[in-house]
């Protein structure tokens, strides 16, 4: 299946500060799928980019998928204590989807 | 509406005994995916069945790691034999159908506890 590797696998921010997340592949990817699992809770998506250089925004949330389709990004812009999680993302092999190890995000008052 | 249930939320047995666990999707949606989580890791693919084909099992850890989905929606994921390794979070999602990768909406899961 198509490997994703995630960066950084924990991030400490005091709130107000930015935050950005990482997902890193060797080969072509078909898509990228984002979700964010708060403490204790399931995975909830968030969004799907599937085309080359594409940039997609929620809010505070920027989402990015590289020119080769090869890495993608989210970034969120002055984190709030709401935005406390891990966030992972996830690539299909056919339909199995091969999630990263995330990015444990803790957002200090 | 309802989202993805699952069932026992959780779970503690002796090594060696058998465990069921159970997945109810949402309903209309015609694919359904088991994932497993141990502490501090992330998600690992271990079965996928979409419609009436034939499942994708290439998740499967081992031989005593099946699962089954009656009238394409229950689906229960039976361990056997179960080894303390196999602690963890088991989690089912769904998704509709559409052309496309579609989102996976996911259950709260089942936390399995090996003594």
């Amino acid at each position: 299946g198509q490997q994703v590797m995630q960066i950084p696998q924990y991030q400490h921010v005091q709130e107000g500060e930015d935050f950005t997340t990482y997902c890193n592949s060797s080969t072509t990817l078909s898509n990228i799928q984002w979700y964010k699992q708060r403490p204790g809770g399931h995975p909830v998506f968030l969004i799907q980019l599937v085309k080359s250089g594409e940039v997609k925004k929620q809010k505070r949330l920027t989402f990015q998928f590289g020119e080769a389709k090869k890495n993608s990004s989210l970034h969120i812009t002055a984190t709030q204590t709401t935005d406390v999680g891990t966030y992972f993302c996830g690539s299909n092999s056919g339909y199995a989807l091969n999630f990263g190890k995330g990015t444990s995000l803790l957002v200090t008052p | 509406g309802a989202g993805v249930s699952q069932s026992p939320s959780n779970k503690v047995t002796e090594k060696g005994k058998d465990v069921e666990l159970r997945c109810d999707p949402i309903s209309g949606h015609t694919a359904l995916y088991w994932y497993r989580q141990s502490l501090g890791q992330g998600l690992e693919f271990l079965i996928y069945f979409q419609g009436n084909s034939a499942p994708d099992k290439s998740g499967l850890p081992s031989d005593r790691f099946s699962a089954e989905r009656t009238g394409g929606s229950v689906s229960t994921l039976t361990i056997q034999r179960t080894q303390q390794e196999d602690s963890a979070v088991y989690l089912c999602a769904s998704s509709p159908p559409g052309v496309g990768n579609q989102p996976q909406h996911f259950g709260d899961g089942t936390r399995l506890s090996i003594l």
